[in-house]
């Protein structure tokens, strides 16, 4: 079982709509969420970070997370064609584990159909 | 926003040939950097961690002797492809940080080995 589980889509949404993006994880120990939106062929962008549980809001961008469950939740409200992007979170626990790197989920595909 | 650049964007060499690849943190001093190659649909493969004036640590299965990583200062890091062959070929993304969980990622390269 992967540390980090997340749909890989795609998922389609009329322009307009509310998209919900999730993941799921097994380590307790992660504290740092991050989403990151990757266009094709270019680098992944990071869109905000959240530590342990809430919400955080940008825009039209809401992250959530809800450490009971070991769920975390990107919403975006209005949403483009120039959202059509893959959306990954990622995760970093606190404290000293050793390992700098953040745990990727596998991405989720959007397509914003105008 | 803190931006990292690479270069080359796109590169073609022929087989047996070796490729260097930068990684440069532009507006902020990176205390880690990180390389990445990502398959066509697929997510992010962490290849290696560096950090300024260490030897970089390798991922399982990454052999160090094929992909030479340097971190030669704070806003810098390279990656050299030996001796590169087609089953090379493909999208290598660094990424540097400055807090553990807060990594920027740069544009990519996508190499082509013919």
């Amino acid at each position: 079982q992967k540390e980090v589980e997340q749909d890989p889509g795609p998922l389609s949404v009329p322009e307009g709509a509310i998209v919900s993006l999730n993941c799921t994880y097994s380590n307790s120990a992660f504290q740092y969420f991050m989403w990151y939106r990757q266009y094709s062929r270019k680098g992944p962008e990071l869109l905000m970070y959240t530590y342990s549980s809430g919400n955080k809001e940008d825009g039209r961008f809401t992250a959530q997370v809800d450490k009971s469950s070991k769920y975390i939740s990107l919403f975006i409200r209005d949403s483009q064609p120039s959202d059509s992007a893959t959306y990954l979170c990622a995760m970093f626990p606190d404290g000293d584990t050793g390992r700098r790197a953040l745990t990727f989920g596998s991405g989720t595909r959007l397509q914003v159909q105008p | 926003g803190a931006v990292v650049s690479q270069h080359p964007s796109r590169v073609i060499c022929k087989s047996g040939t070796s490729v260097k690849i930068e990684c440069r943190s532009l507006d902020f001093q990176a205390t880690t950097m990180f390389w990445y190659r990502q398959f066509p649909k697929q997510s992010l493969m962490l290849m290696a961690t560096s950090n300024e004036g260490s030897k970089a640590t390798y991922e399982q299965g990454v052999e160090k002797d094929k992909f030479l990583i340097n971190h030669a200062s704070l806003t810098l890091s390279t990656l050299t492809v030996t001796s590169a062959h087609p089953e090379d070929s493909s999208f290598y993304i660094c990424s540097a940080s400055f807090r553990d969980y807060e990594q920027y990622f740069g544009p990519g390269t996508r190499l082509t080995v013919t």
